[in-house]
């Protein structure tokens, strides 16, 4: 069935650093592909979204490209800050279009 | 526009006790959803609803039911509360396939 995989934390960053979250999924079809950020003590909401290959999402300084040959939708900023500090979710629209297959969540520290 | 509410923020059970989560929706999005979260495990679905009138398991529905009132209302029902059932529950919405919408969560905890 279809899955995600992004890359474990948590990651901890100096103010200022570059950020890269990996993300890789497995799945039949052409599925949109999402990053949710969750704040503490809060629900998820969307951070950016793609929903065809070579199209790139962005939001708040956050970027990801859409890429079907390496299916992948790695996550990057290029300068964080410590608001930035969170959990951030992949995730995908499964085949059906009824459900969100999410990964597991990376968290984010970010020293100031 | 409040989104997606969520009641109550946070609740307490013994062992054996019932409850019912409310969540409600006021963007007349079709689709709604129970998920809850734990520690390094996620977000994992326990139910959806495609559409009014219809409800679908998802991956963790055990100990669980679900009831889609109407178009905006989704509640969870926990029969007869487990330890393993404390968690962070979260409702959301969909309009059509793409992005959900999350209310704030309810945090549950079974002495």
């Amino acid at each position: 069935g279809d899955s995600v995989t992004q890359m474990e934390g948590p990651v901890t960053l100096s103010e200022e650093a570059f950020l890269t979250i990996n993300c890789t999924y497995t799945a039949t079809g052409y599925p949109s592909l999402f990053w949710y950020v969750q704040y503490p003590g809060e629900g998820l909401q969307l951070l950016l979204k793609a929903t065809k290959a070579d199209d790139k999402g962005s939001n708040k300084g956050f970027e990801a490209t859409y890429r079907k040959e390496t299916t992948s939708f790695h996550l990057e900023k290029g300068s964080v800050q410590v608001s930035d500090s969170a959990v951030y979710f992949c995730a995908l629209s499964d085949t059906g279009g009824f459900k969100t297959i999410f990964g597991a969540g990376t968290r984010l520290f970010v020293k100031a | 526009n409040a989104g997606v509410t969520q009641t109550p923020k946070f609740q307490v059970l013994k062992t054996g006790q019932s409850m019912t989560l409310q969540c409600a929706q006021d963007m007349n999005h079709n689709s709604m959803y129970w998920y809850r979260q734990d520690p390094g495990m996620g977000l994992r679905l326990i139910y959806y609803s495609a559409s009014e009138g219809t409800t679908d398991k998802g991956e963790v529905p055990n100990g669980y039911n679900v009831s889609r009132l109407n178009k905006r209302e989704f509640s969870l029902r926990l029969e007869s509360a487990a330890p393993s059932q404390t968690s962070v529950y979260f409702c959301a919405s969909m309009a059509r396939p793409s992005e959900q919408y999350f209310g704030p969560g309810t945090r549950l905890t079974v002495t």
